[in-house]
């Protein structure tokens, strides 16, 4: 097993492109999580897929933010129309179908929009 | 709302000293608490996991416990070296909102050789 994967791991774009990080979760694992954190912050929750399902998405996960999970196994964050306030490190996280689940993080994926 | 807090922000020690990293959050209404190390530009890595049922989780020279009641929990590292400098996180996921994690801002330690 070899952890939860993210890729790119550096994405450096120009302010109105679009973007799309992917995320291959620990292969038993049912859930999946995105996360965004900025300098100095501590991570923020975006939204969650249990299997193919995404079951909540926060505020934060405005209509240029679109998250997938089509079979259940890899996912993928799309930024559409990228501005400067979204450079940030996007993580991804994976854990068993539990309340009580550990998470495990990716080593996430730095955008910085030009 | 549940809001998070780490105190200190930053932890300057000498090798050798044993520490604690301090996390309160303000609605006792968990599953469990996790703490994590961050590398710089890294991801996180879980260190130890506590249920809302326990008191304390051991891992090598980490210690955690948790005091659900007064929302509080501490992390201890004993005999601390350099390669344990990195930033601290603690969260904590809650009974009724939803599944998501949340952080503290975390604790930045600086070990000295």
């Amino acid at each position: 097993d070899t952890g939860v994967s993210q890729d790119p791991r550096h994405k450096i774009t120009k302010r109105g492109q679009n973007v799309t990080f992917r995320c291959d979760p620990i292969s038993e694992h049912n859930r999946l999580y995105w996360y965004r954190q900025t300098l100095g912050q501590g991570p923020e929750f975006l939204t969650y897929f249990q299997n193919e399902a995404q079951l909540e998405k926060s505020r934060l996960l405005s209509d240029r933010f679109s998250a997938e999970r089509p079979k259940g196994s890899f996912s993928t964050l799309e930024i559409q129309r990228t501005e400067q306030g979204d450079s940030a490190m996007y993580l991804c996280a994976s854990s068993y179908i539990s309340e009580a689940g550990e998470l495990f993080f990716g080593e996430g994926s730095r955008l910085t929009v030009l | 709302k549940q809001e998070v807090t780490q105190i200190p922000a930053a932890l300057s020690v000498p090798e050798g000293e044993n520490l604690v990293l301090n996390c309160s959050f303000t609605d006792s209404a968990i599953y469990n608490l996790q703490w994590f190390r961050q590398d710089p530009g890294k991801g996180l890595t879980s260190l130890l996991l506590i249920q809302s049922s326990q008191r304390e989780q051991t891992s090598g020279r980490l210690n955690a416990s948790l005091d659900k009641s007064s929302g509080r929990s501490t992390l201890y590292i004993a005999a601390s070296q350099p390669g344990d400098s990195a930033t601290y996180l603690c969260a904590v996921r809650q009974l009724q909102a939803g599944t998501a994690l949340i952080f503290g801002k975390g604790t930045t330690l600086s070990v000295s050789s």
